[in-house]
């Protein structure tokens, strides 16, 4: 069964250094967000996504965060200069299609983000 | 209300009973609900799926329940199995005036724990 891939599985980074998270989305979707998890807290929103330009974007995707597909198959998060509270689970997810059509979002096995 | 989710409700049952893991949510323009599971270490994975012209939904041993009156989802668990023990998140979204590119809102999740 096709899945979401993310790399590296945990990133320890210095805080004030910029750190990027890798995703590959399920081949033929067409839909990409990025979620966020703190430790015992719920699943956040980030972005999404789409057609190479941000749909939407939550309150936390500050300046300090930026989203790119660089090819036909990564789609990363970069965060320009870390702080202590960027500290979580990062999930990258796909769906076939967003908006109107109500598809389901499949989900990564996240990357662990720890700042120091 | 919003919870820091250090305390997420809990579900203790015996292998081979039946679930019932309940959902609350409050925005009544949402139209479209996914039921998550998340085991440790690992990303949400997607359980099934209701639109909001539907009242339920069967899959293989889950049902889905929308309540769109009291604004209630539920998913249940037939023959409950220790495989099946893990942190359940219903998330739900919203396409009211085209302005929704597939952002989910999670709940807070309830764990469940089958004992064998």
């Amino acid at each position: 069964e096709p899945e979401v891939t993310q790399t590296p599985s945990h990133q320890v980074t210095q805080m004030g250094q910029e750190v990027i998270l890798r995703c590959v989305p399920i081949s033929n979707h067409l839909y990409f967000y990025w979620y966020r998890q703190i430790l015992g807290q719920k699943v956040e929103f980030l972005v999404s996504f789409y057609n190479n330009e941000i749909s939407e974007k939550s309150e936390i995707f500050d300046d300090q965060f930026s989203v790119e597909r660089p090819d036909g198959s990564n789609f990363t998060l970069k965060i320009r200069s870390t702080k202590l509270e960027d500290s979580a689970m990062y999930f990258c997810a796909s769906s076939e299609w967003g908006g109107y059509s109500n598809q389901p979002q499949h989900f990564g096995d996240g990357t662990r983000l720890s700042i120091l | 209300g919003e919870s820091v989710g250090l305390h997420l409700p809990t579900l203790s049952v015996q292998e081979g009973d039946n679930s019932i893991i309940n959902c609350a949510y409050s925005n009544s323009a949402s139209d479209y609900f996914i039921w998550y599971k998340q085991e440790s270490g690992k990303g949400p994975q997607f359980i099934i799926d209701i639109r909001s012209n539907m009242d339920k939904r069967q899959g293989q041993r889950v049902t889905v329940l929308l309540n769109k009156t009291v604004k209630h989802l539920s998913l249940q668990i037939a023959a409950t199995q220790p495989g099946d023990s893990a942190v359940y998140f219903c998330a739900e979204t919203s396409n009211a005036g085209g302005t929704s590119y597939g952002k989910l809102t999670f709940g807070q999740g309830t764990i469940l724990t089958v004992h064998p």
